[in-house]
């Protein structure tokens, strides 16, 4: 089942602005991931956050978490048209041998130039 | 460097005929292997994993089978295509000791 759910569906924007994801999951997790996946294209890591940690930062990516709230944002500072490519978030039990990942549906986030 | 190969990148098939999809993972030895499934526009659904050699866990009842003849080598089969078995089909490995996954570029199957 789909734990993870982004929000919004789909987001555009023009290049410069900021871009904020949003995702609710429904059990306890170890860590959470955010994922980039250009059209057609497999997914690429992005950036890991531990349920002990409340915010982590990458270049222009800023993750935040509150496992109270059971959710996790994800900010793309300064847009650029390149950045277009849907966003998922996938959470991580911390349990099972093979540490498997439940992915949510993902943001379509389009970047106008 | 670790690499991960997936073919063919495109299958058109009919219904009713087999299926065989690979996936091979160069520069790291035994990983967990994950095969996904992903319908236009949605998210993944995670359809098989194995933490090694012949070692395979099905997440979904369904009419595909996995297996894993060697270490770094994961194929994906069906004996008889369904239309709902089209759909995109990914492949990812994970090493010990971490926690992200690393895809390959993925199979377009159009079941017709």
């Amino acid at each position: 089942s789909q734990q993870g759910e982004e929000d919004p569906q789909a987001l555009s924007i023009q290049e410069g602005e900021n871009a904020t994801m949003n995702c609710s999951y429904k059990t306890s997790i170890n860590n959470l991931q955010w994922y980039r996946q250009n059209s057609g294209r497999g997914l690429v890591h992005l950036i890991l956050i531990r349920s002990n940690e409340r915010e982590k930062h990458s270049g222009r990516l800023r993750v935040t978490l509150d496992t109270s709230k059971k959710s996790s944002s994800l900010l793309i500072t300064a847009s650029r048209a390149a950045d277009t490519a849907s966003y998922f978030c996938a959470t991580d039990p911390g349990s099972g041998s093979a540490r498997q990942l439940t992915f949510g549906s993902g943001t379509q986030l389009t970047v106008l130039p | 460097s670790q690499t991960i190969h997936q073919w063919p990148a495109t299958l058109v098939q009919p219904v009713g005929s087999p299926l065989s999809l690979e996936c091979t993972v160069e520069g790291t030895s035994n990983p967990n292997l994950y095969w996904y499934r992903q319908a236009a526009g949605r998210g993944l659904q995670l359809l098989f994993y194995s933490v090694g050699i012949g070692q395979i866990s099905s997440e979904v009842p369904q009419n595909l089978s996995a297996s894993r003849p060697q270490d770094r080598q994961f194929i994906l089969s069906s004996k008889k295509l369904l239309l709902s078995d089209s759909g995109f089909y990914l492949c990812a490995w994970r090493g010990t000791g971490v926690y992200e996954q690393y895809f390959g570029p993925g199979t377009r199957l159009t079941v017709t």
